[in-house]
């Protein structure tokens, strides 16, 4: 099965910086990749997302990148803010059906104003 | 955006006794809702994956019989820990796949045995 390092677990940074957070997957079916913010305590909201057909999706301040022929992806946030303190788990699956997501372990990125 | 809740938020519970968790979907239809489990500073354990109309596939080591997943409708998935224990204490979370295929969490519910 599907099986998603991710790296680095605990990342600070100062407010302006920029944050990258990688990942890598085992499962070359793997076709959808999402990224979650998880505030403490709360559920993970689904803040971008890239599937298999394109190298680079971005939104504002956040990037993702995905290199399929190395199986990682990436996430960057530039111009770091302090509410940008989170975990942050990234994701794989085969975007089908009932085919779950594997989550990384997730980083905790922590933002010092 | 979709919308998945969550009910309750968080239940204290005696030894023994069993606990329902519900979670729906508000604004749209979910074939496949997931469960997961997660414990403090760790990460998202998938326990089962829920389909409505049929039964749910659990997880290697996710004991069947102690965590009852109904998928009774397309927008309404239930959890129920029986005979809950100390050791079953958590954040329950559950998820509910969209058209799109994007997945949408629940609140969560945070469960602790006394």
């Amino acid at each position: 099965g599907e099986n998603v390092e991710q790296h680095p677990s605990t990342l600070s940074v100062q407010e302006g910086d920029s944050a990258v957070i990688k990942c890598t997957y085992s499962d070359s079916a793997s076709n959808y990749f999402p990224w979650y913010k998880q505030e403490l305590g709360k559920r993970p909201q689904l803040i971008i997302d890239i599937r298999s057909n394109v190298g680079e999706k971005k939104d504002q301040r956040i990037a993702v990148t995905l290199n399929k022929t190395a199986k990682h992806f990436s996430l960057h946030i530039t111009e770091t803010q302090p509410e940008d303190s989170a975990v942050y788990f990234c994701a794989a699956s085969i975007n089908s059906g009932n085919t779950p997501l594997v989550f990384g372990k997730g980083t905790r990125l922590s933002v010092i104003a | 955006g979709a919308v998945v809740s969550q009910h309750p938020s968080w239940v204290i519970c005696k030894s023994g006794t069993s606990v329902k968790i519900e979670c729906r979907s508000l604004d749209f239809q979910a074939t496949t809702m997931f469960w997961y489990r997660q414990f403090p500073k760790q990460s998202l354990m998938l326990m089962a994956t829920s389909n409505e109309g049929s039964k749910a596939t659990y997880e290697q080591g996710v004991e069947k019989d102690k965590f009852l997943i109904n998928h009774a409708s397309l927008t309404l998935s239930t959890l129920t820990v029986t005979s809950a224990h100390p050791e079953d204490s958590s954040f329950y979370i559950c998820s509910a796949r969209s058209q799109g295929n994007e997945q949408f969490f629940g609140p969560g519910t945070r469960l602790t045995v006394l």
